[in-house]
């Protein structure tokens, strides 16, 4: 199947410190979407990639669409409290969106 | 900013029951999803919608789940005889054009006793 696999699972980094995290498959997708998943809530949607090697920024994020297809990355720079979450990934293969497992971030003050 | 919106925001029902998951997309879009999300896990794919049918559905997406779009506006998950293992985050998405991103919902949490 189309499985995407995110790296890594969970991190724990002080405020102010940048974050790096991965996403690959074995797969070529199309589209990469970066979504956040606040406890309770749906995700919102951070970023979307529409083409390879596209380097794309919304305020302290960076996200980069793989040049091979098959990988994406999110950076953010200078962390916050309030980036806590669940980061996703996704990949569109057709008309369907594969999410992966999910980083789990913990910012400490 | 326009909104997926579901209700209810928290179903608990017994198991065997009968549940319907309501969902309101955005106005203008044109394909609809149902995600599951058991807790602590990732998103899965249930299904999608499109022209008023089913353009694909996962293996979870067994005989007992099914979609409606009984109006320009609603559209909804029935799960048929509820189980145990049906418990999860229900997510409804859509989206407009073909390769837009989805737009999410906030859930319907399902508890079956």
């Amino acid at each position: 199947g189309q499985q995407l696999n995110q790296s890594p699972q969970s991190m724990f980094i002080q405020e102010g410190e940048d974050v790096s995290m991965n996403c690959t498959s074995s797969s070529i997708f199309n589209t990469w979407l970066w979504y956040k998943q606040d406890p309770g809530e749906g995700p919102v949607l951070l970023i979307a990639l529409y083409k390879a090697g596209e380097l794309t920024s919304n305020g302290r994020l960076t996200a980069q669409f793989g040049t091979t297809r098959k990988d994406s990355f999110l950076n953010i720079s200078a962390s916050i409290p309030s980036d806590v979450g669940i980061y996703f990934c996704a990949g569109l293969k057709g008309q369907n969106f594969v999410f992966g497992p999910g980083t789990r971030l913990s910012v400490l003050p | 900013e326009p909104e997926v919106t579901q209700t209810p925001s928290h179903q608990v029902t017994q198991m065997g029951q009968e549940v319907i998951l309501r969902c309101v997309p955005i106005s203008n879009h044109l394909y609809f999803y149902w995600y599951r999300q058991i807790l602590g896990q990732k998103v899965e794919f249930l299904v999608s919608f499109y022209n008023n049918e089913i353009s694909e559905k996962s293996e979870i997406f067994d005989d007992q789940f099914s979609v409606e779009r009984p109006d320009g506006s609603n559209f909804t998950l029935k799960i048929r005889s509820t189980k145990l293992e049906d418990s999860a985050m229900y997510f409804c998405a859509s989206r407009d054009l073909r390769d837009s991103p989805l737009h999410f919902g906030n859930g319907t949490r399902l508890t079956v006793t």
